[in-house]
């Protein structure tokens, strides 16, 4: 049953270009989402949040965009770097009885080209 | 200064043995996780301490015990060790269990032949 979906394995973009990195949720009581970035042998990084009461946040090159009536959030990497390459992971949180949990997403391999 | 810190990095063993995970963090947080980042890639929550209360127990076999000796530690024992016990875990903290950005540790790997 997976509640937070990535559905492209993987993105290749030129370095300069946008990056976009999509998620889909199916919990309606999702209130809370986050974008983690992982790089191999390490543990993930947070990265940028947005809470469901918005549906923009922006943090210098990234931004996050939330659509609820579409369940869906994006994150924007403006211009990409070689040094974006990575996993990018997106996760909920506030669904139902476990508010404190959050539920990952099976994440995006990012590769910036030079 | 590493801020989450695991130990060991790597482990191996055989199946059948029971083996530990330690945890610790010098952030002064809260709130402690355990996941398990297994072969789909998926990273799932299995436990989750805050001032050392259990919180968060998904579903996960009883040969799974978390245990947390004050705020700044958390260790996973794992018994009798099974093939699909094999995965990376990762600890995590928050500052309190209602603050979701969770800091990660390097997360240890543990194959289990």
């Amino acid at each position: 049953d997976q509640q937070v979906k990535q559905n492209s394995p993987s993105l290749s973009v030129q370095e300069g270009r946008i990056s976009i990195l999509n998620c889909d949720y199916t919990n309606s009581m999702f209130d809370y989402f986050l974008w983690y970035k992982k790089y191999p042998a390490e543990g993930p990084t947070f990265l940028i949040s947005i809470s469901s009461i918005k549906d923009k946040n922006e943090d210098g090159r990234f931004t996050v965009f939330l659509n609820k009536s579409a369940k869906h959030l994006s994150l924007h990497i403006v211009p990409s770097q070689p040094g974006d390459s990575a996993v990018y992971f997106c996760a909920a949180s506030g669904g139902g009885g476990s508010n404190y949990k959050l539920t990952f997403g099976k994440g995006t391999l990012l590769t910036v080209n030079p | 200064d590493t801020a989450v810190s695991q130990t060991p990095k790597y482990l191996v063993t055989q199946m059948g043995n029971d083996k530990s995970i330690k945890c610790e963090q010098n952030l002064g947080h809260d709130t402690m996780y355990w996941y398990k980042q297994d072969s789909k890639k998926f990273l799932k929550i299995m436990f989750s301490y805050n001032n050392k209360e259990l919180i968060i127990n998904e579903t996960v076999p009883n040969r799974f015990s978390p245990k947390s000796p004050d705020k700044a530690h958390l260790n996973l024992h794992i018994n009798s060790l099974e093939l699909g016990d094999s995965a990376v875990y990762f600890c995590a903290s928050s500052p309190s269990r209602d603050i979701y950005e969770q800091y990660f540790g390097p997360g240890t790997r543990l194959t289990v032949t």
